[in-house]
């Protein structure tokens, strides 16, 4: 089992909907989990981290952690086609906080 | 401008070649790192540096080398022992667990 897992999609919603990517991850003493956007030849931009089970909002996006189950959700309100990137899961590694493993991404594509 | 700085955006490399790509940043990081990210593929980590004088191998460390002489600094060397260069190489730094990347550099082989 792959440390840091996403369905790669592509995931295509209209605009105006409302995105759900998700990731799961195999370490249970994982604490903290991080979303980047990766714009297709651009590097991967932070857009929301998450240390504790429940919701946390930053105004279009909600990262949702369900610990017990192992997964983190990220929530894309409104999607506009300029959402329309590959999404990127990030948690530490088991052996040092330093390091993040990342899963290999979900595209999303919002159609205008 | 606070930022991570990596050169050249984009650079060739002939057979047998060792080429270096620069990664610069000014955030007053300790940590840095880099990453390869092959087509469609995720990012895999190469090596990375908690302090300066210091560094540790990644996943994918054969066929690299870097140096961690300034906290600012963290270049990495593609050896002619690297025999499947071509990729985007991203250079990322981090404040506590949070990393943050430069604009990437795309390695090809002529």
């Amino acid at each position: 089992q792959k440390e840091v897992e996403q369905n790669s999609g592509p995931l295509s919603v209209p605009e105006g909907a409302i995105a759900s990517l998700n990731c799961t991850y195999s370490d249970r003493g994982s604490q903290s989990f991080f979303w980047y956007r990766q714009y297709s030849g651009k590097s991967p931009e932070l857009i929301m981290f998450i240390y504790s089970n429940g919701d946390k909002e930053d105004g279009r996006f909600t990262a949702q952690l369900n610990k017990a189950s192992q997964y983190v959700s990220l929530l894309i309100r409104d999607s506009q086609p300029s959402d329309s990137a590959t999404y990127l899961c990030a948690v530490p590694g088991r052996d040092s906080s330093y390091k993040l493993i990342f899963g290999s991404g979900t595209r999303l594509l919002v159609r205008p | 401008d606070g930022g991570i700085t990596q050169s050249p955006k984009y650079l060739f490399r002939k057979e047998g070649q060792n080429v270096t790509l620069s990664c610069e940043q000014n955030l007053n990081h300790d940590a840095m790192y880099w990453y390869r990210q092959d087509p469609g593929q995720g990012l895999r980590l190469i090596y990375y540096s908690q302090i300066v004088n210091d560094f540790q191998k990644g996943d994918i460390a054969e066929g690299y080398s870097v140096s961690r002489e300034k906290k600012e600094s963290f270049p990495l060397t593609v050896t002619s022992a690297q025999k499947n260069p071509t990729a985007f190489y991203l250079c990322a730094s981090a404040d506590r667990d949070i990393q943050y990347f430069g604009a990437g550099t795309r390695l090809s082989v002529l």
